[in-house]
């Protein structure tokens, strides 16, 4: 089965610097990867997603990546704010339930 | 409207205790999820009902029981939980149970056994 690894599980970065989470999957038939941000006590909410047909996605300050030949997507916060503080959870799928990675606690600094 | 709604918000049982867990969602999505999630963890799966028959069944104990009424509703039956059952349980939702969809996450139920 699809397996989906995530980096690192911690990242700081000062406001207004740029931070980006990346994770690996294993099924080379996974054709749909979204990114979900899960602030403290809330539930996890899709910020931004890919399909395996794009190689780049953008929405503001937010992109995804994704190289399929090396079975890889990231994810990119422009300009950060201290909003973005969150925990962001990748996860990837074919025909299957979503698959996650174990997620990623971003703290933004003011 | 993306939304998935879950009542109640807040859950605290005895473990002799039934009770009951209520998704709702009216985005004509045929696929509905239950996951538990613990602190500092990613959601773990635990059922998937597609167009209203259950698709899949993580292992879970039978001490949780879903039910799917129809299209727009989900339930999750709890009796005789252990205090390690404690944990946000998340319903979500798709439009299939197969292929790229988006899946959108209500805020949960905390629930607490004790």
């Amino acid at each position: 089965g699809e397996n989906v690894e995530q980096h690192p599980s911690t990242l700081s970065v000062q406001e207004g610097d740029s931070a980006v989470i990346k994770c690996t999957y294993s099924d080379s038939a996974s054709n749909y990867f979204p990114w979900y941000k899960q602030e403290l006590g809330k539930r996890p909410q899709l910020i931004i997603d890919i399909r395996s047909n794009v190689g780049e996605k953008k929405d503001q300050r937010i992109a995804v990546t994704l190289n399929k030949t090396a079975k890889h997507f990231s994810l990119h916060i422009t300009e950060t704010q201290p909003e973005d503080s969150a925990v962001y959870f990748c996860a990837a799928r074919r025909d299957t339930p979503l698959v996650f990675g174990k997620g990623t606690r971003l703290s933004v600094i003011a | 409207d993306t939304e998935v709604t879950q009542t109640p918000k807040h859950l605290v049982m005895g473990m002799t205790n039934k009770k009951s867990l209520k998704c709702e969602q009216h985005m004509g999505h045929r696929a509905m999820y239950w996951y538990k999630q613990k602190a500092k963890k990613p959601p773990e799966l635990m059922f998937v009902y597609s167009y209203e028959k259950l698709s899949i069944n993580e292992s879970v104990p039978s001490r949780f029981s879903p039910e799917c009424p129809n299209s727009s509703l989900l339930n999750l039956h709890l009796h005789a939980l252990q205090p390690e059952d404690s944990a946000l349980y998340l319903c979500a939702s798709s439009q299939g149970g197969r292929g790229p969809y988006e899946q959108y996450f209500g805020p949960g139920t905390r629930l607490t056994v004790t």
